[in-house]
C-alpha cells in the first residue's frame, strides 16, 4: 500500500519547457489535489479534482492544466513553464472532499 | 478575508523541553481543525483533527487544544524528541475548502 506516489522527484526546466508531473493513490479516494509550496507561504491549491472526471481551479490555477486520468491518477502540466513556478508540488487525495487529506512526497521542480 | 495565522515562524528548543505553537484563523464557517506535522523533504502528514465542539485532542506527545469563540487553536509538545524537528502546519476547513497556515518550524537540538 505505498498511498500517494509522485514522479519525478526533482526536475529542472529552461524557461518555456513543458513537462507533466505524475500523481497516483492506491487508497480508492474520490478527490485529489494539485498543491504548491513555497518558502514562507503556506500550501496554495492549484486544481483539484472532487471525483472522477471532474476538475476544477483552486487559488493560484495559471500556467497549469491537469487530467484526471482516471480514479487513480491526477497530472500536473506546465505548458510553458516559468521562473515564477519554480516550487515544491505536491499532489494529496481524499475519500471524499472535506476529508483528511494524504499528500505525496512532493516534486521539487526549478525553472531556469 | 479567511486567513490562517501561525506562530512562531520558527522555534529552536532543547530536547525534552515543551513548547506550544500558535494558530489564529479567521476562516468562517467552520468545520475543522487539522495540524499537520510536515518532516523536510516529505509531504504534510495529519496529527490531529477537531471539530467544532472539541476543544483537547491528543497523540501521544502532541495534544491539540481548541477555542472556537476566539479562533485559536494550538499544539502542545510534550518532552520534545530530537525527530520531532519539522513544520507544523495548522489547517482550517469551512467544509469543503482547506485554508492553510504557513507553518511553524521546530528545531529541536539535543
Amino acid at each position: 500500500n505505498a498511498g500517494v506516489t509522485q514522479t519525478p522527484k526533482f526536475q529542472v526546466l529552461k524557461t518555456g519547457q513543458s513537462m507533466t508531473l505524475q500523481c497516483a493513490q492506491d487508497m480508492n479516494h474520490n478527490s485529489m489535489y494539485w498543491y504548491r509550496q513555497d518558502p514562507g507561504m503556506g500550501l496554495r491549491l492549484i486544481y483539484y479534482s472532487a471525483s472522477e472526471g471532474t476538475t476544477d481551479k483552486g487559488e493560484v490555477p495559471n500556467g497549469y492544466n491537469v487530467s484526471r486520468l482516471n480514479k487513480r491518477e491526477f497530472s500536473l502540466r506546465l505548458e510553458s513553464a516559468a521562473p515564477s513556478q519554480t516550487s515544491v508540488y505536491f499532489c494529496a487525495s481524499s475519500l471524499y472532499e472535506g476529508n483528511e487529506q494524504f499528500f505525496g512526497p512532493g516534486t521539487r521542480l526549478t525553472v531556469l | 478575508k479567511n486567513q490562517v495565522e501561525q506562530s512562531p515562524q520558527s522555534l529552536i528548543i532543547l530536547e525534552g523541553k515543551n513548547c506550544t505553537l500558535q494558530c489564529n484563523y479567521t476562516v468562517s464557517p467552520f468545520s475543522n481543525l487539522r495540524w499537520y506535522k510536515q518532516d523536510t523533504g516529505r509531504g504534510p502528514v495529519s496529527l490531529t483533527i477537531m471539530t467544532f465542539s472539541e476543544n483537547t485532542k491528543s497523540n501521544g506527545r502532541y495534544t491539540a487544544t481548541l477555542d472556537a469563540d476566539t479562533k485559536q487553536s494550538s499544539l502542545h509538545i510534550t518532552a520534545s524528541q530530537l525527530s520531532d524537528s519539522a513544520s507544523y502546519i495548522c489547517v482550517v476547513t469551512p467544509f469543503n475548502k482547506f485554508y492553510f497556515g504557513s507553518g511553524t518550524k521546530l528545531n529541536v537540538k539535543p
